[in-house]
């Protein structure tokens, strides 16, 4: 089945540009999405289509796309951005869909 | 202002049925929109479980799909989850979601007897 890995984890200071990683075979074909969830909430969309912010999201949140591997960059990261963050796509192959492995972003 | 509110049974016994329904306040089921079902294990990452479309058009994750079903009914403006055979690998927070952006606020179904 198709996967979509991250790096467990991600650690910056406040301030500092904190970028995370999503590897998949299908993402040269396909879009990335990426959730931002904190401690006991729902997710909550903040890239869609590899680089288009919804409304409401901070323009230090960016996303871009290369190849196998789509990175959501976080610029000039704030302490209220700790959370687990995931990727989301779709298999060129099939209409399976699926997240990535998360990853933990700690800001200190 | 669109909402999706979760609900079902929050205990489910081994080998039975999960079942539960998501409610739209909103928007019309029939626009033009993917519905979802995500899953999320207690301390552990999210897990796509399948999707439907207005017309009926499903898509299941292969891991899943032998045992999920999901429906919609356009008069509740509403869509359903049917995970059967279930066990305690299937206790997890569950989200309904609409497209991309919009999700619920989730519902934690324990598989114990």
């Amino acid at each position: 089945s198709y996967e979509l890995t991250q790096p467990p984890s991600v650690s910056v200071s406040p301030g500092q540009t904190a970028r995370i990683t999503c590897s998949g075979d299908a993402l040269p074909k396909k879009y990335a999405y990426w959730y931002q969830q904190k401690s006991g909430q729902a997710p909550v969309l903040v890239i869609y289509e590899d680089s288009k912010r919804p409304s409401g999201i901070p323009e230090r949140f960016s996303g871009s796309s290369s190849g196998t591997m789509a990175t959501l960059t976080i610029s000039g990261a704030q302490v209220e951005d700790e959370a687990d963050y995931y990727c989301y796509s779709t298999d060129s192959g099939s209409d399976q869909s699926v997240f990535g492995t998360g990853t933990k972003v700690t800001v200190l | 202002q669109v909402q999706l509110q979760e609900s079902g049974p929050g205990l489910v016994k081994p080998s039975g049925t999960l079942s539960l329904t998501c409610a739209v306040s909103g928007d019309s089921i029939s626009s033009n929109n993917w519905w979802s079902w995500v899953r999320q294990p207690p301390g552990k990452g999210l897990e796509w479980i399948g999707e439907i479309y207005h017309s009926g058009s499903t898509n299941y994750n292969p891991s899943l799909k032998s045992r999920v079903t999901i429906s919609v009914d356009k008069s509740k403006n509403q869509f359903s989850l049917n995970l059967s055979s279930v066990t305690a690998a299937d206790t997890a927070v569950y989200y309904c979601v609409k497209g991309f952006d919009l999700w619920g606020r989730g519902t934690l179904v324990t598989v114990s007897s």
